[in-house]
């Protein structure tokens, strides 16, 4: 059974930094790109970036380029969202979503997200 | 530039059926999109994957009352029998070079 477990949001100010964690189970973890996806309060989903299997393509929503960076441990089956210059629209729920094949493609499964706020 | 076009919202009486739609913008038209549902309070499942001949790969679970079909641009998603629990919100997803995209989602209400 495939298993996303994130964790590492929380409440952080305007301009800080944060690191999320998503550890996978169930499956061949390097086999497969790994997605980031965030929801806001009330809104619809929104895809943040994602990170083929081998860790080496990286791709990014324009909304988050140059501030967060996508990687990954193969090794520990863990997938990383490095968030920096954090601002108040990015306050959202964070999915961990795997992807059905190497590279980019449709997701086939969630985590149960970690919820970043950033707030004064 | 890729879109998905999906009606905020739509309604069908317990035990029917209904038919959502997710629209492909031009020239984009043999895309593969993958449905998920986001039932209140609760993270997003994936339904299943609709490619543009209108076949479908679902989900480890899914009942068979959940179903996908093409035509054209569009990609829908079928509900029969339709149950309390299907009530919830819709999205559908598809990718290009460097980019992932998602609908804006529709809410299903089930009367």
């Amino acid at each position: 059974e495939v298993r996303l477990l994130e964790s590492g949001g929380g409440l952080v100010q305007p301009g800080g930094s944060l690191r999320l964690s998503c550890a996978a189970s169930g499956f061949t973890f390097s086999s497969y790109a790994m997605n980031w996806v965030r929801q806001a309060p009330g809104k619809g989903l929104e895809w943040v970036s994602t990170l083929s299997g081998s860790g080496i393509s990286t791709y990014y929503a324009d909304s988050v380029k140059g501030r967060f960076a996508i990687s990954r441990d193969n090794s520990k089956n863990t997938l990383y969202l490095q968030m920096n210059s954090l601002r108040g629209e990015d306050t959202a729920l964070y999915y961990c979503a795997k992807a059905e094949a190497y590279d980019q493609s449709g997701v086939d499964h969630w985590g149960q997200g970690t919820l970043v706020t950033v707030s004064s | 530039q890729l879109v998905l076009t999906q009606s905020p919202s739509a309604s069908a009486s317990l035990g029917a059926s209904v038919k959502l739609t997710c629209t492909l913008s031009s020239g984009h038209s043999s895309y593969a999109i993958t449905w998920h549902q986001q039932q209140p309070e609760k993270g997003p499942r994936y339904l299943m994957e609709v490619n543009s001949d209108g076949s479908h790969n679902k989900g480890d679970g899914i009942p068979d009352r959940f179903s996908g079909s093409s035509s054209g641009a569009e990609r829908y998603l079928t509900v029969s029998s339709l149950q309390s629990e299907d009530e919830a919100d819709y999205y559908c997803q598809t990718w290009g070079t460097g980019i992932v995209v998602f609908g804006g989602g529709t809410k299903l209400t089930v009367l």
